[in-house]
């Protein structure tokens, strides 16, 4: 079966520190991947996905970036962060189905 | 494009008592369509999804949704709702691929 992972869960980080957020998923192969971030009591915003290694498509412009040096690895990442970075990171892959499957999250505050 | 929504931004009701989420999509062929579960901190969980066949699907948790084609709906049911129900809830589109759009999401609070 499959399964996907993020880390860190949570991270507190300094305006103008660089970030780095891992996703990686198990048990499948090409899945697409996805970037959403919830900020407090909002919806879901897409960030990024990807439908192959090297291949990043970027919904909102912003500060932050997306890379995938493997098939299974998506990385989400900023050289400096932004007061409005905080929020809930969400990771996600879906493949033919078309249902997205969702990691646990990453919780970031950043100070 | 697609889009999705939830008129709903936060229900109420009584542990026990019975639950209808309304979702409302707007595409123009048969989409796939979802509902998801949030607890407080967690990432989305799915409750259910229908991609054609039987209109009324069942999920998880004792969930059902009901596809309506005339009325572009894809409402949640539950017939009687547990305090561990409380949660956001989110509908969303699927049109294939990475052509996936989410509505706004219910939050549901459970009163004992």
């Amino acid at each position: 079966s499959q399964t996907i992972h993020q880390w860190p869960a949570t991270l507190v980080q300094p305006v103008g520190s660089p970030l780095s957020l891992e996703c990686t998923v198990e048990g499948t192969s090409n899945p697409n991947l996805y970037w959403y971030r919830q900020a407090a009591g909002r919806g879901l915003q897409l960030l990024f996905y990807s439908v192959g290694i090297g291949q990043i498509s970027s919904e909102v412009p912003q500060n932050l970036s997306a890379s995938r040096p493997q098939d299974r690895q998506f990385i989400l990442s900023s050289k400096k962060l932004l007061l409005s970075d905080s929020g809930f990171y969400l990771c996600a892959w879906n493949y033919v189905t078309d249902t997205q499957y969702f990691g646990p999250g990453t919780r970031l505050t950043v100070l | 494009a697609q889009s999705v929504t939830q008129p709903d931004i936060h229900i109420t009701v009584s542990e026990g008592a019975s639950l209808e989420l309304r979702c409302n999509y707007s595409y123009g062929a048969t989409p796939y369509l979802f509902w998801y579960v949030q607890s407080p901190g967690q990432g989305l969980q799915l409750l259910l999804k229908y991609f054609s066949g039987d209109t009324l699907v069942q999920g998880i948790k004792g969930f059902e949704a009901e596809f309506k084609r005339s009325q572009s709906s894809f409402n949640l049911r539950k017939p009687s709702v547990h305090w561990s129900d409380a949660a956001e809830y989110f509908c969303a589109v699927g049109a294939g691929g990475q052509n996936f759009v989410f509505g706004p999401g219910t939050r549901l609070s459970v009163l004992p």
